[in-house]
């Protein structure tokens, strides 16, 4: 089943802005909508963003999300060490009639 | 508030079944839908299929179809995941998911439920 691509891995600085991609296809986030994941070792995953932009309550304004054509964006601003975490995108594909995500995007904080 | 709670960890052998279930509460179960997703050790989410509880009605992963079985009991607002002819490369973290208003996939997560597939 075909899958969205993310970067395996971001490394960024303290206090620094990190902004992690995601790209599918015209199925899938060019028309679905996107949604964001963020998953410490150990823990289920958090939504961040769903339907490419909007933002759960209880998320920090750090984070920021968008969406151009088939690629979806996670932009975390001021990095914290709890930052620090896997990343995964995810959207509806309506020609699979199927879920599709990410490989992950490892975020490091320096 | 809104909960979704898994059955505990298993250990199957190959070619054996495992049924996980997720129990929710704190809101409509009919009103939102339910996916599963997997986590094998150290790899990434992978989409396993889901369910509308208000009608029963399924999709799954194409790759899983042919030994995956979601089904939901309303009387007791639980979805039920079985998944058949289990292989090592099943061993995984398996998630319950429910999708919120406005087609908030994963809005509310369970615990997570290990599930080992060993000889």
């Amino acid at each position: 089943q075909a899958g969205l691509a993310q970067p395996p891995s971001v490394s960024k600085g303290l206090r620094q802005t990190a902004t992690l991609t995601c790209t599918g296809n015209s199925n899938n986030v060019g028309n679905q909508g996107a949604a964001w994941l963020q998953q410490h070792q150990g823990h289920p995953p958090r939504l961040l963003f769903y339907m490419n932009n909007n933002r759960p309550s209880g998320i920090s304004e750090r984070f920021s999300a968008s969406r151009s054509g088939n690629t979806a964006s996670l932009t975390i601003t001021g990095l914290q060490p709890e930052d620090e975490a896997d990343y995964y995108c995810s959207a509806w594909d309506s020609s699979l009639s199927a879920r599709v995500f990410g490989g992950g995007t490892k975020l490091t904080v320096l | 508030q809104v909960h979704l709670v898994q059955s505990g960890a298993e250990v199957k052998k190959p070619g054996a079944s495992v049924k996980v279930s997720c129990k929710a509460s704190g809101y409509i179960f009919t009103g939102y839908y339910i996916h599963w997703v997997r986590q094998a050790p150290g790899q990434g989410l992978e989409w396993i299929g889901r369910i509308n509880p208000n009608n029963g009605a399924t999709n799954y992963a194409q790759n899983l179809q042919a030994r995956v079985t979601v089904t939901r009991d309303t009387s007791v607002s639980t979805v039920y995941m079985e998944l058949s002819r289990l292989r090592p490369a099943d061993t995984a973290v398996y998630y319950c998911a429910r999708v919120g208003l406005g087609g908030a996939f994963g809005d509310f997560w369970g615990q997570g439920t290990l599930v080992t597939v060993s000889s």
